[in-house]
């Protein structure tokens, strides 16, 4: 199985901040990644699909890179409503294998 | 727009079989795959497995020999069976469109107790 890994577990950040996440595959996934939102009781949300492809509807400041082992997502500047917990997601191979999490809190 | 809808019992006794069902509407069922993944509470998200419209299968192995996934192309549906049920089976259930997952529907909690 391919392990995904995140980083930080957590953060805490405030309005208007430039927001990073880091996704690690333990091998090779080309851009074979997904990213999700997910608020406390609710379905995640697809933010972005092949790495870099934002999905219909999402707003552009969200973005997606990389390609191989290492990719981040960006929020270029943080709103009161993305405070939220984010996944990354392989479909490279499978099974398909989600990321533990990133958890973005309001300092 | 696409949108996923889950069904079926909130509450499952252990060594019984769950059985969801996933209605999709807005969209045609025949085509792309079709995901079901898990949340147990306070955890992240499992991937259970897929369909494909042609009726292709691929199961996680952690539950590939308790789970089997089917569908319903007259009723644009499709529906999940996991047997021998555990507490550690207790989560909220997911369907979504695709390896990629870009439709989700609103989840079905299931409790495994007596």
């Amino acid at each position: 199985d391919i392990q995904m890994t995140q980083s930080p577990s957590s953060l805490s950040a405030s309005v208007g901040d430039r927001v990073t996440i880091t996704c690690r595959a333990s091998q090779g996934i080309s851009n074979y990644l997904a990213w999700f939102q997910q608020k406390p009781g609710k379905a995640p949300k697809s933010l972005i699909y092949a790495a870099s492809s934002l999905q219909s509807g999402v707003p552009s400041k969200f973005s997606g890179s990389g390609s191989g082992t290492d990719f981040t997502l960006t929020i270029s500047s943080l709103q009161p409503e993305d405070f939220a917990t984010y996944y990354c997601q392989q479909y490279y191979s499978y099974p398909l294998t989600f990321g533990p999490g990133t958890k973005v809190h309001i300092k | 727009q696409v949108q996923l809808q889950e069904s079926g019992p909130g509450l499952v006794k252990p060594s019984e079989t769950l059985s969801l069902t996933c209605t999709v509407s807005g969209g045609s069922i025949r085509s792309y795959y079709w995901s079901w993944i898990r949340q147990p509470p306070g955890k992240g998200l499992e991937w259970i497995g897929f369909i494909y419209y042609s009726g292709s299968t691929n199961y996680n192995p952690s539950l590939k020999s308790r789970v089997s996934i089917s569908l319903d192309t007259s009723k644009n549906q499709f529906s999940l069976k996991l047997s021998s049920m555990t507490a550690a089976d207790t989560a909220v259930y997911y369907c979504a469109r695709g390896v990629a997952q870009d439709y989700w529907g609103q989840g079905a909690l299931v409790t495994v107790s007596s």
